[in-house]
């Protein structure tokens, strides 16, 4: 597609499972981020990967998060234990060189999380 | 550390009537700015940006925002407000001087256009 699919748009769990919420990036693009948005809230950062590596892991806020790209293009946010207060929009933006340093994000729709 | 201010969490204006949408930020180096708006059940969509150069930015839908470094604010402006503006509008800062660090966002602005 053209712009930045997250899959699944909707996620409700249990305290205490385990989540996977996906993103694909825009073909090409070399940048890819994981922010949270909790209501009435604005994004908050969690994650920043530059092609295979996580440059950023400063946001995630403890060790319960985990992102990977393996292949420098599909990012997967893994969540352990989930508690409440994880309940969020989880958003991906992807960008590409020059619009990347400069900080233009193409952001997808996001995964909706509830955490009964 | 970089921070982003929205004094407003709600706006509201008659169609026609010139908006505009405030923020304030903070800094250690030189800031790059941008607004992003985000409609009912879509991803952020970017507007505008400010990097270097005049201080009046030009963006998409009509939208620009003047970048004023002794107040340091970045307020978003419409000369004509429409109804299909209504919206969550997010500024949003990062720091030039610290390599490729992620924009930080401000807790957003409802705008409500009524006709």
């Amino acid at each position: 597609g053209a712009g930045v699919s997250q899959t699944p748009s909707n996620k409700v769990t249990e305290k205490g499972k385990y989540v996977e919420l996906r993103c694909d990036p825009i073909s090409g693009h070399t940048a890819l981020y994981w922010y949270r948005q909790s209501l009435g809230q604005g994004p908050e950062f969690l994650i920043y990967f530059q092609g295979t590596g996580a440059a950023d892991d400063s946001g995630l806020p403890n060790d319960r998060f985990f992102a990977v790209r393996p292949e420098g293009s599909v990012s997967t946010l893994k969540i352990q234990r989930t508690e409440r207060g994880d309940s969020a929009v989880y958003l991906c933006a992807s960008s590409s060189g020059l619009a990347g340093a400069l900080g233009e994000l193409f952001f997808g729709e996001g995964s909706r999380l509830t955490v009964l | 550390a970089q921070s982003v201010a929205q004094p407003e969490d709600q706006v509201n204006v008659a169609e026609g009537n010139p908006l505009t949408v405030k923020c304030t930020y903070s800094v250690s180096g030189n800031p790059y700015l941008f607004w992003y708006v985000q409609y009912p059940n879509r991803g952020l969509q970017f507007l505008l940006k400010y990097i270097t150069g005049d201080n009046l930015v030009k963006g998409s839908y009509g939208f620009e925002a003047e970048f004023n470094k002794s107040q340091t604010s970045f307020h978003l402006k419409k000369p004509s407000a429409l109804v299909s503006d209504s919206a969550l509008y997010f500024c949003a800062v990062r720091d030039d001087g610290s390599g490729n660090t992620p924009l930080v966002f401000g807790k957003g602005t409802r705008l409500s256009v009524i006709a």
